[in-house]
Formats: C-alpha cells, sequence, structure tokens
C-alpha cells in the first residue's frame, strides 16, 4: 500500500534563510509525486510536481528513489511562502487517487 | 469563478441525520474525486468518477456513504445517519484526463460538516 511521510508537523524559518520540508513515500510500482499548498483562506492548490521538473515560486522539489523521498526546498524563504504544504502520492497514469501525506505547517518569521 | 465548486459550505447536523453535498467540477473535467480531511490530517481519498462511472471507493466509504454523478458533471455525496465521526471537511476535486501523463487535481473550497 502507498504511504507518504511528512515528519514535520511544524516548521518556521526567517525570512530569507532556505527551507527544505521533507517527505518520504512507500510505494512499490511508479510513483508520481507532488506538493500541493494551502494558503490562509484559500483552497488546496497545486505547487509543484515531479515530472514537470519546474520550479515554482522558487520552490523546487527532486525525486529520490534511492531515499524514497521528495523534499521541497527553496533557497531564500519569503514572507508569502507561509502556508500549509501537502506531499502526496500519485500513479503514472491517470492519478485515480492521491495518497497525502499529514502535511506541514510552514511559517516564515520576518 | 469557472473552479470546482461545493454546497453548503458549511452544514451542522444532529447525530442520525441525513445530509447530502453537491460538488460542481470544473465544465470540461471527465474526472471527479471525493476526499475527506480530519484536523491533523491530510485528504483522504473516498471515491472517484469517470464521467458518470463511479470506478474506485475507498474502504473509508462506509455503506451509509453513496456517492453519484448521474449525467457526467455534478456530483453529490449523501452520509445517511451521520455519526460524530462523520465531522470532517469534505473536498471534492476534478481533473481531466488526457494521455498518459499525470493529470492535476483542481479542489473546491470543501463543505465542512459538523455533527453535533
Amino acid at each position: 500500500a502507498q504511504r507518504v511521510t511528512q515528519p514535520e508537523k511544524l516548521l518556521s524559518v526567517f525570512k530569507g534563510a532556505p527551507v527544505e520540508l521533507k517527505c518520504n513515500y512507500s510505494y512499490s510500482g511508479s510513483p508520481e509525486l507532488f506538493w500541493y499548498v494551502q494558503y490562509s483562506r484559500q483552497r488546496l492548490q497545486l505547487l509543484l510536481r515531479h515530472i514537470s521538473r519546474e520550479s515554482i515560486k522558487g520552490f523546487t522539489a527532486d525525486l529520490n528513489k534511492g531515499e524514497t523521498s521528495f523534499h521541497l526546498k527553496k533557497p531564500f524563504a519569503q514572507e508569502e511562502d507561509s502556508a500549509m504544504y501537502y506531499c502526496a502520492l500519485g500513479f503514472r497514469v491517470g492519478n485515480e487517487k492521491l495518497t497525502f501525506g499529514t502535511g506541514t505547517r510552514l511559517t516564515i518569521i520576518p | 469563478d469557472t473552479g470546482v465548486s461545493q454546497d453548503p459550505r458549511h452544514k451542522i447536523t444532529k447525530r442520525g441525520q441525513n445530509v447530502t453535498f453537491r460538488c460542481d467540477p470544473i465544465s470540461e473535467h471527465n474526472r471527479l474525486y471525493w476526499y475527506r480531511q480530519t484536523l491533523g490530517q491530510g485528504p483522504e481519498f473516498l471515491t472517484y468518477f469517470q464521467n458518470e462511472a463511479q470506478l474506485e471507493k475507498s474502504r473509508l466509504l462506509s455503506d451509509r456513504f453513496s456517492a453519484e454523478r448521474p449525467k457526467g458533471s455534478f456530483s453529490t455525496l449523501e452520509i445517511q445517519r451521520t455519526e460524530q465521526g462523520d465531522s470532517a471537511m469534505y473536498l471534492c476535486a476534478s481533473s481531466l484526463l488526457a494521455g498518459t501523463g499525470g493529470n492535476e487535481q483542481f479542489f473546491g473550497p470543501g463543505t465542512r460538516l459538523t455533527v453535533l
């Protein structure tokens, strides 16, 4: 069965400092990994996906199959990055269902 | 607003009552998903439709839960004989099945259910 682990429920980082939100997964097939973000009073929205290899809002995430990780990183945190971040695992084709982690609340300290 | 919409946004009910939620997906999307989110947890998959066909149901979806998507457009999720453990945020998402690539799911604002 697939599982996503986000070990940190809360993470506080000073503005301008690097950010790393950890995500580990377990899945025997070919996974597709996502990061979703939920800003205050807004709906859940896709931040980035490993298949596109994009950098969105300065965030990047690399899929490491050996370590089964998909950590989210940003070199310089900004105040607007404060939000709830969820790592999610889907299937390579169709993503019929997403398995989410429990989320990490990121707070950027001015 | 062309995003996913859900109605109602909040529902308070007494234990034992039935409730029904509605989800309107993005108009051209053929896939529709329901998730449940409880406090401190990420969303948990409940069920999904491709057009009007319900293709998968989670074991979380007990016999008291039923979902429909009668014309392949909007969907309803009904909970019969509600229990306090049903209190949660119910999220709807939709996506467009296209090719073999992963499909981005767009989420609605959710319906928050409180069972007293």
